[in-house]
């Protein structure tokens, strides 16, 4: 258990619906992350959160869209998604962004399938 | 572009000691992270480096070298729990995580 949740675990989705993911720590942090994570590849980062303000947004494609409205919950909307976007995503948070040494505590993911 | 390097997947036995290797090539450096993810499990903080040398935490050391780009995770008596997948990941100029696609430790009885 490292203080981060995340909702659903699981998660099969048609191209033309619309839904969202859910992540949640109960750490006091102030940064959060959503993560992609592809079988075999590196993790990729999405967005980056810093006192609910978006600090980062690497290239994301607008079908994926964050919402942060407080430091400890953070969520993914997703829509028109496509196959390839089927992977596990990540949420993590740390205690601070811009802080070198700030580890980041991982949620468990939630295993996206899109058909 | 920015570059991290590790083996795909290692292979030990139970009890011997195993090391994996991280390059990297990063546009700045702030430090280096070790994580360890079981099948299905979040990645867990294991350890991390930002001077030069050797950090020995229990049975887990990690190694850095920032001339040569290079750092690696030793593990010591080796445990079948510690079958998982190791991530390298460097924190770059910008304070960004780039991470290694991961190595695959299988370890045999």
């Amino acid at each position: 258990e490292t203080g981060v949740t995340q909702t659903p675990r699981h998660l099969v989705m048609g191209m033309t619906n619309k839904k969202s993911l859910k992540c949640e720590q109960h750490l006091g942090h102030n940064a959060m992350y959503w993560y992609k994570q592809s079988a075999k590849k590196p993790l990729e980062l999405m967005f980056v959160y810093s006192l609910e303000e978006r600090v980062e947004n690497n290239s994301v494609p607008s079908r994926f869209s964050p919402e942060c409205p407080n430091s400890s919950h953070l969520f993914l909307h997703l829509h028109t998604l496509q196959p390839e976007d089927s992977a596990l995503y990540l949420c993590a948070s740390s205690q601070d962004f811009g802080d070198p040494y700030n580890e980041q505590f991982f949620g468990p993911g939630t295993r996206l399938t899109v058909l | 572009g920015q570059n991290i390097d590790q083996p795909t997947e290692m292979t030990a036995t139970e009890g011997a000691i195993v090391q994996i290797n991280c390059t990297y090539q990063t546009s700045g450096f702030n430090g280096l992270f070790w994580y360890q993810q079981h099948a299905g499990e979040a990645p867990t903080f294991l350890s991390y480096n930002v001077l030069d040398g050797l950090e020995e935490k229990g049975r887990f050391s990690s190694f850095l070298s920032r001339s040569k780009g290079y750092s690696y995770l030793l593990l010591k008596e080796l445990q079948m729990k510690d079958s998982a997948s190791y991530l390298c990941a460097v924190r770059d100029s910008n304070y960004q995580l780039i991470w290694g696609a991961g190595t695959k430790l299988i370890i045999k009885p």
